[in-house]
């Protein structure tokens, strides 16, 4: 099962800063968030994963709480390319990557 | 560099029969895992090969096997297919699969339906 939570939908403006929340209450200490997105159809394409810290990259900033039981995928000027379901995923070790039902991201014109 | 190669693309079998999917991963990559994606039940993981052994597996039955050859390309066989098979199949590589800080890449995947 997955252990995260995410809402089901959302909708930002293109320009605009998206906002992605995930809940991982049950994280424990090493286990990493890692965020993948899905565009119809195609293969999942890795975005970013942390431990502790905030990470950035060319993609995306990754915000996770200090109790590191949620974390906030930031994509900083939203383009109509970036529709596509977001997937957060806590793993460990050699564990498997377990998809949950992600968040429909949909960016408006 | 290269990405994740999956082969075919897009397949088409009949009930009962067999059908192979290949994948090559990226160069230097020794994980690779195999994902069912179908509308009802999303991504759900087959199993993983690292260094042509089987690590992890998932709960599919044991109609669905596979294997890695000795360059780290895999395949992976389903026998007696079913129309439920129908899905999209998504293989996966990283370099390790070990520790706590390796991203997998995926391939585009290979569409399978079943008559």
């Amino acid at each position: 099962d997955a252990k995260t939570t995410q809402p089901t939908s959302m909708d930002c403006a293109e320009g605009r800063a998206a906002n992605l929340p995930c809940n991982h209450s049950t994280i424990s200490g090493n286990e990493y968030v890692y965020w993948y997105r899905q565009i119809h159809s195609q293969g999942p394409q890795y975005i970013i994963h942390g431990l502790k810290n905030n990470e950035t990259n060319e993609m995306a900033s990754l915000i996770i709480t200090e109790d590191r039981k949620s974390s906030t995928l930031i994509l900083p000027h939203a383009t109509l390319r970036d529709t596509a379901v977001y997937y957060c995923i806590v793993r460990g070790g050699n564990e498997k990557l377990t998809f949950g039902t992600g968040t429909r991201l949909t960016i408006i014109p | 560099k290269a990405g994740v190669t999956q082969t075919p693309r897009y397949l088409i079998k009949t009930r009962g029969q067999q059908v192979t999917l290949s994948c090559s991963p990226i160069s230097g990559h020794r994980s690779v895992s195999w994902y069912q994606q179908t509308p009802g039940q999303g991504l759900q993981f087959l199993f993983e090969y690292f260094s042509e052994t089987q690590r992890n597996k998932g709960n599919f039955p044991g109609r669905f096997s596979g294997r890695q050859f000795s360059n780290s390309r895999s395949e992976m066989n389903v026998s007696t297919l079913e129309l439920g098979d129908s899905a999209l199949y998504l293989c996966a590589s990283s370099y390790t699969g070990t520790g706590l800080n390796t991203e997998a890449f995926f391939g585009q995947g290979t569409r399978l339906t079943v008559v």
